[in-house]
């Protein structure tokens, strides 16, 4: 079947500590997204990327990397410079035209 | 600047009894609504995708609909398992981003 993976479920870490979400799409789609998802606020773009080897920062991206070195995955770092990451990060894709976003089950990070 | 808000916050309903669900927006030229289905400690399931006014979607008990300053999610005799949050998103022309509004949080009661 088809679909976004995203790993690990939940991730615990330690202050001052970069930590590194994984997410996978056999889907074939060229775009991909990543959000923040905080209780009582909408989901927040952190970054985005229409095609490979290329991406562009979304509204929050500060304390946070990525990359798209193949089509299928686009992981994303957790910084030391993000101020507060503990969050439910969520992973999507779409064909890159104008059809939905499809997304993965989403990552815990808790900070301690 | 794009906007969505879904009211209301929570809707508490007794299985069998109707509501809608509303998502207002604000957008430079849609390019798409989108309904999601989001259970608790899980990513957000597609619902619908709705592109311009008077468009309607069906599937089950959920009908979406679309007019050109909000969209209702109607629920008709809802049960138990349709209680999650429900997220509306809209996107925009000339931006990637998809804009979402804070969600509807649905408990349908036995």
């Amino acid at each position: 079947d088809g679909g976004i993976t995203q790993s690990p479920k939940y991730l615990f870490r330690k202050e001052g500590q970069n930590v590194t979400l994984s997410c996978e799409q056999n889907l074939n789609h060229d775009a991909m997204y990543w959000y923040r998802q905080d209780p009582g606020q909408g989901l927040r773009l952190i970054y985005y990327s229409q095609i490979v080897n290329d991406f562009q920062k979304g509204d929050i991206a500060e304390g946070y990397s990525v990359s798209r070195e193949k089509k299928e995955s686009f992981p994303l770092t957790v910084t030391s410079a993000q101020k507060n990451p503990t969050a439910f990060y969520l992973c999507a894709s779409d064909t890159g035209k104008d059809t939905e976003a499809f997304f993965g089950q989403g990552t815990r990070l808790t900070v301690v | 600047e794009d906007q969505v808000t879904q009211s209301p916050e929570a809707l508490r309903l007794q299985e069998g009894e109707s509501s809608s669900l509303n998502c207002s927006y604000t957008v430079s030229g849609l390019r798409g609504l989108f309904w999601y289905r989001q259970d608790p400690g899980k990513g957000p399931e597609f619902l619908f995708t709705l592109y311009s006014a008077g468009e309607e979607k069906e599937k089950e008990r959920l009908k979406a609909t679309l007019t050109k300053k909000e969209s209702f999610l109607h629920i008709t005799a809802p049960k138990p398992e349709d209680s999650a949050t429900y997220l509306c998103a809209v996107r925009g022309s000339g931006t990637y981003k998809y804009i979402f509004g804070t969600g509807t949080r649905l408990k349908v009661l036995a």
